[in-house]
Parts: C-alpha cells; sequence; structure tokens
C-alpha cells in the first residue's frame, strides 16, 4: 500500500468552525491532491499540489486552502465550515517519486476522511 | 457539461456474464484514460489505464479508447461478485490533473 494518511478520519463539525484536515506521504511524491467525493458527483478535484509551496486551484476551490510547507505534508482548511461542505474528504498522490519526478497519472488515495458539519 | 460522463447505473449483471462499462470525455487534449474501482467505504484504486487507440487486456479487463468519438470504455469479462463495485472513470490533459466521472455501480448476481 502507497504510504498515505489521512486525519482525522472521521470528524463532526459545527457550520462556521474551522476545519484542518491532513494527509501525510511517506512515499517523497512530488504531487498531492484533495479531492471530495459526494453521491452523484464522483470525485472532485479541490486543490493540488506539485511541490512544497507551489499549490493550484481545482474546479471546486472556493471555501477551500491548502498549505504545504514540506514534502509529506499537505493540508486542506475549510475556514468556516458550511453544510455543503459535508462530504468525504480523499488525499491522493501520483505515481512519481523525488523533487522533480514526472507525474505517471495514477493517483494512489488515502482511506478518506468523512466530515459531517451541522 | 461535465468533462466526463459515465452512463449511468446502477448496472446488474449475473456471474460469468460481460459487464459492459462507457464512459465520454469532452476535452479533446486528453491524452490518459483510467479505471478507477472503488468498494463500498472504501478509497478508488486502479485496475487500467490506457494512453493509445484501440484495446488493451489485462487478465479478465479490457479497456478500449476510441479518440475520435472521444469514448472509452471497460468491459470486465467472467463477472465475479468480487467485482461488484463503483467503477469510476478518469481523464487527463497535460496539467497533472484527472477529472472523474460520478461512477458506475456495477453489481454481479450469484
Amino acid at each position: 500500500d502507497a504510504g498515505i494518511t489521512q486525519s482525522p478520519r472521521h470528524k463532526v463539525t459545527e457550520t462556521g468552525t474551522p476545519v484542518t484536515l491532513r494527509c501525510h506521504q511517506t512515499e517523497n511524491h512530488r504531487y498531492m491532491y484533495w479531492y471530495r467525493q459526494d453521491p452523484g458527483h464522483g470525485l472532485r478535484l479541490i486543490h493540488y499540489s506539485y511541490g512544497v509551496k507551489d499549490t493550484d486551484k481545482g474546479e471546486v476551490s472556493d471555501g477551500y486552502s491548502v498549505s504545504r510547507s514540506k514534502t509529506e505534508d499537505f493540508l486542506l482548511t475549510l475556514e468556516s465550515a458550511t453544510s455543503s461542505q459535508t462530504s468525504v474528504y480523499f488525499c491522493a498522490i501520483s505515481g512519481s517519486r523525488g523533487a522533480s519526478g514526472g507525474n505517471t497519472g495514477e493517483l494512489f488515495f488515502g482511506e478518506g476522511s468523512r466530515l459531517t458539519v451541522l | 457539461q461535465k468533462e466526463v460522463e459515465q452512463n449511468s447505473g446502477p448496472l446488474s449483471v449475473p456471474e460469468g456474464a460481460i459487464a459492459s462499462l462507457n464512459c465520454t470525455y469532452s476535452d479533446r487534449g486528453s491524452q490518459s484514460f483510467f479505471w478507477y474501482r472503488q468498494y463500498s467505504g472504501k478509497s478508488p484504486e486502479l485496475i487500467m489505464f490506457i494512453y493509445s487507440n484501440g484495446d488493451k487486456e489485462d487478465g479478465r479487463f479490457t479497456a478500449q479508447l476510441n479518440k475520435a468519438s472521444q469514448y472509452v470504455s471497460l468491459l470486465i469479462r467472467d463477472s465475479q461478485p468480487s467485482d461488484s463495485a463503483t467503477y469510476l472513470c478518469a481523464s487527463e490533459a497535460d496539467d497533472y490533473k484527472l477529472s472523474f466521472g460520478a461512477g458506475t455501480t456495477v453489481t454481479v448476481r450469484a
């Protein structure tokens, strides 16, 4: 299994509170991604990173921010959670290695973090 | 319009039959295509990828790509109950981001 861990795995919070989800990898992969998965929508890209401190927006980035201060950690923050952000969040890393490694396109996913915003 | 569309499910097939899954994509710049399998409550895992027009076979799975028609398919031969899962189609353009379809849920009846 690819060395990806997400934390927390489950969280219930209230509207308006900040939430941070953490993704940690031990594979030294350059590319990391945050997706959300909702019924009828499949996986939708929130943000991704192509290196330390290098991030970019995906298709559903509103209300989310990310940070990557180290190769191994990619944080997703909801500054003020809303009920529409109730979802399962998946972190993924690409099939590449090293600081300048190419991206094979294959994604390895973490186990997911189920977030409920009341 | 969603970038990747999959045929609506759920799809129910008897054990031993062929399950056929279809996917279309809108971005003609897409170069690579992937099929992921996701069991209920689990994370997606890659089962096939295809870059070139034509067929690609891997065991009981065959992926087919037709770039002119912007069409990708996955055939599962000799379907087994363990193939019961949601199958996600994904496309990749040049910018290292995958776009996923909504998925097709397959149930194999014993």
